[in-house]
């Protein structure tokens, strides 16, 4: 099936440690995206890519950071700077080009620090 | 800048009405505008888009507006059901340079439909 699988589902993280969040897509998309979303609140962008091996700052770098050695994989590492890195991480893909505008989410991963 | 610490407005509205939601952007230079449907739990799936050309579009029982004199887009749902029921978020599609397929959300409305 094609579509953009996001791991692990729930993830939970010491004070201090960084921890990386898989995302892959199998759909050809160029772009992929990353948000942050906190309890009743909207969609932060946090980084995104348009094409491999180059990624742009999002409104809420600091803290994160991304790579984009394939096409498919975009992983996110919430490093021991993001002060308060609890919340719901939300990773995207979508095709770049005139008139395409729908972006395909993952199921999403919630990260915990405890 | 950041929205810590803002929740969401609320639209409650009874099966069958239709339902009209607000989004404010701030872009000018954006290409694209873009409604998504958020269920609890899920991420969000792509409901109707408008290109900056243009002033309405319609699809299944959803027509957006776009107003860019004062920076407004609203998206009207038809015959409300309890499906419907769900977090809205605007998205502003960027148009060029760094910014191209840039998709930056704005501030949702939780709609809740009463049977």
């Amino acid at each position: 099936d094609g579509g953009i699988t996001q791991s692990p589902k729930y993830l939970f993280r010491k004070e201090g440690q960084n921890v990386t969040l898989s995302c892959e897509q199998n759909l050809n998309h160029d772009a992929m995206y990353w948000y942050r979303q906190d309890p009743g609140q909207g969609l932060r962008l946090i980084y995104y890519s348009q094409i491999v091996n180059d990624f742009q700052k999002g409104d809420i770098a600091e803290g994160y950071s991304v790579s984009r050695e394939k096409k498919e994989s975009f992983p996110l590492t919430v490093t021991s700077a993001q002060k308060n890195p609890t919340a719901f991480y939300l990773c995207a893909s979508s095709i770049l080009g005139p008139g395409h505008t729908e972006a395909f989410f993952g199921q999403g991963t919630r990260l915990t620090v405890v | 800048g950041e929205s810590v610490g803002l929740h969401l407005p609320t639209l409650s509205v009874q099966e069958g009405d239709n339902s009209i939601i607000n989004c404010a952007y701030s872009n000018s230079a954006s290409d694209y505008f873009i409604w998504y449907k958020q269920e609890s739990g899920k991420g969000p799936q792509f409901i109707i888009d408008i290109r900056s050309n243009m002033d309405k579009r319609q699809g299944q029982r959803v027509t957006v507006l776009l107003n860019k004199t004062v920076k407004h887009l609203s998206l009207q749902i038809a015959a409300t059901q309890p499906g419907d029921s769900a977090v809205y978020f605007c998205a502003e599609k960027g148009a060029g340079g760094t910014s191209y397929g840039k998709l930056t959300f704005g501030q949702g409305t939780i709609l809740t439909v009463h049977p």
